[in-house]
C-alpha cells in the first residue's frame, strides 16, 4: 500500500493570509505519462469531500485560483495564497496511482 | 451531475442493508462508482470500486469479503452492500464518480449515508 502523510495535521490562519499544507508518498506517484497521480480535497464542515486538485497541480473546475497544487514523485503541496473564511474545514491528499486508493491523514484548517 | 444517495440508515447487529447511489447528468457506464467510508470524527478510507460498464469490482484488502459492490446501469445506480452488520459498521459512506482520466480523480461526490449499527 501507499502511505500518505500530511503535515500539518491542524492550522489556524488569519484571512488574507497565505496557507500551506504537505503531502508525502512512500512510493512516486508518477504515472507512465509523466504526471503525478495526486489530488486534493476539501470537505467543508458536513459536507462531502469536493475535488480541488487533480495530478497535482491540475485545479479543478470552479475551484478558486487562490487555490494551488505543486509537487511530483513523491512531495507534494496544497498552498491558499490567501485564506478566506469559506475555505475552512479538512483537506485531504489521495493517491490514485494504485487500484488501492488511499488517502492522507487530513490537515484541519481553522479560520482565525 | 449528480450522485443521489439517501440521508441514513438505522440497523441492528447482524442484520442486512444495501445502500443505493444514483447518478444522473452524465453517461453512468462511462465512469467507476467508487466507496469510501468515514467513521465518526475520522478521516476517509477507499473500500472498493466498480466499473458499471461490465461489473468488474476491486475492494480495498480491509474490507474484502465484508462488502458487495454492485451496480444496475438500466436504473443507473450502485449498490453497496452487507449481509451480517457489525457495529464497527457505523459511519458516513460516500460514493464517488471515479473518473478515468484526469489522474483516476473522483471528481464528483454524494452527500453520503450514515449509517448507524446498534443494539
Amino acid at each position: 500500500d501507499i502511505v500518505m502523510t500530511q503535515s500539518p495535521l491542524s492550522l489556524s490562519v488569519t484571512p488574507g493570509e497565505p496557507a500551506s499544507i504537505s503531502c508525502t508518498s512512500s512510493q512516486s506517484l508518477q504515472h507512465s505519462s509523466g504526471k503525478s497521480f495526486l489530488g486534493w480535497y476539501l470537505q467543508k464542515p458536513g459536507q462531502s469531500p469536493q475535488l480541488l486538485i487533480s495530478l497535482a497541480t491540475y485545479r479543478a473546475s470552479g475551484v478558486p485560483d487562490r487555490f494551488n497544487g505543486s509537487g511530483s514523485g513523491t512531495d507534494f503541496t496544497l498552498k491558499i495564497s490567501r485564506v478566506e473564511a469559506e475555505d475552512t474545514g479538512i483537506y485531504y491528499c489521495m493517491q490514485t496511482l494504485q487500484a488501492l486508493l488511499t488517502f492522507g491523514q487530513g490537515t484541519r484548517l481553522e479560520i482565525k | 451531475v449528480q450522485l443521489v444517495q439517501p440521508g441514513s440508515e438505522m440497523k441492528k447487529p447482524g442484520e442486512s442493508l444495501r445502500l443505493s447511489c444514483r447518478g444522473s447528468g452524465y453517461s453512468f457506464s462511462n465512469y467507476w462508482i467508487t466507496w469510501v467510508r468515514q467513521m465518526p470524527g475520522k478521516g476517509l478510507e477507499y473500500m472498493g470500486r466498480i466499473d458499471p460498464s461490465d461489473s468488474f469490482t476491486n475492494y480495498s484488502p480491509s474490507f474484502r469479503g465484508h462488502i458487495t459492490i454492485s451496480s444496475d446501469t438500466s436504473i443507473r445506480v450502485a449498490y453497496l452492500q452487507w449481509t451480517s452488520l457489525q457495529t464497527s459498521d457505523t459511519g458516513i459512506y460516500y460514493c464517488a464518480r471515479h473518473s478515468r482520466t484526469s489522474g483516476n480523480v473522483l471528481d464528483a461526490w454524494g452527500r453520503g449515508t450514515l449509517v448507524t449499527v446498534s443494539s
